[in-house]
């Protein structure tokens, strides 16, 4: 069946550091891959997705880049600000699930001044 | 992209009772999805409701726990019956066209 697994977390970073959050999946066909943030008290949103090989995924500076050799989907970020911290959740959908999603564990991250 | 709505935004339940979530949809969709979010963990997927059929329940959830409706293509309905405090958390329903979109959610907690 479909997987998503994900670093752990809490990950704990200074304003203006490098982000990367690992993510890898497992899927029988071509699944569509996402990632979705959800900030303290609010609600899960979609950050950025990529629906086939070599995709690449960008919004409000983070970037995803659809890795089907080595069935990842990493997400980066070249300069965090305290307002980015949140939990990430990377998820992935196939077409026969009728776009139902299988999510990672999340992976909260902490960004300080 | 689709807004979702869902009632009650939260509640506090005694153990043993009953709570039905309702989520409605500003359009018509097809496939609708609830989804779990216990404390400090991921979603997991309950159900996938189609109109006009029942329920298709995910490994752990059954019917008689989770039962859900889906009455016309912008409705559902989950009850989660004979509530413990395990099932204190995050009830999501979602829909999805060329992405998910998720409802804001229902924060249950059972006492």
């Amino acid at each position: 069946g479909n997987s998503v697994t994900q670093m752990e977390g809490p990950v704990t970073l200074s304003e203006e550091a490098f982000l990367t959050i690992n993510c890898t999946y497992t899927a029988t066909g071509y699944p569509s891959l996402f990632w979705y943030v959800q900030y303290p008290g609010e609600g899960l949103q979609l950050l950025l997705k990529a629906t086939k090989a070599d995709d690449k995924g960008s919004n409000k500076g983070f970037e995803a880049t659809y890795r089907k050799e080595t069935t990842s989907f990493h997400l980066e970020k070249g300069s965090v600000q305290v307002s980015d911290s949140a939990v990430y959740f990377c998820a992935l959908s196939d077409h026969n699930s009728g776009y139902a999603l299988n999510f990672g564990k999340g992976t909260s991250l902490l960004v300080t001044p | 992209s689709a807004v979702i709505s869902q009632k009650p935004s939260r509640d506090i339940c005694q153990r043993g009772t009953s709570l039905t979530i309702q989520c409605q949809v500003d359009s018509q969709v097809t496939m609708m999805f609830w989804y779990r979010q216990q404390p400090g963990q991921s979603l997991t997927l309950i159900a996938t409701a189609n109109q006009g059929s029942e329920a298709t329940y995910e490994s752990g959830f059954v019917i008689d726990k989770f039962p859900i409706s889906r009455p016309n293509l912008t409705f559902s309905t989950l009850t989660v019956s004979n509530m413990s405090p395990e099932d204190s958390s995050i009830y999501l329903c979602s829909v999805a066209r060329d992405r998910a979109v998720f409802g804001p959610g229902t924060r249950l907690t059972v006492l």
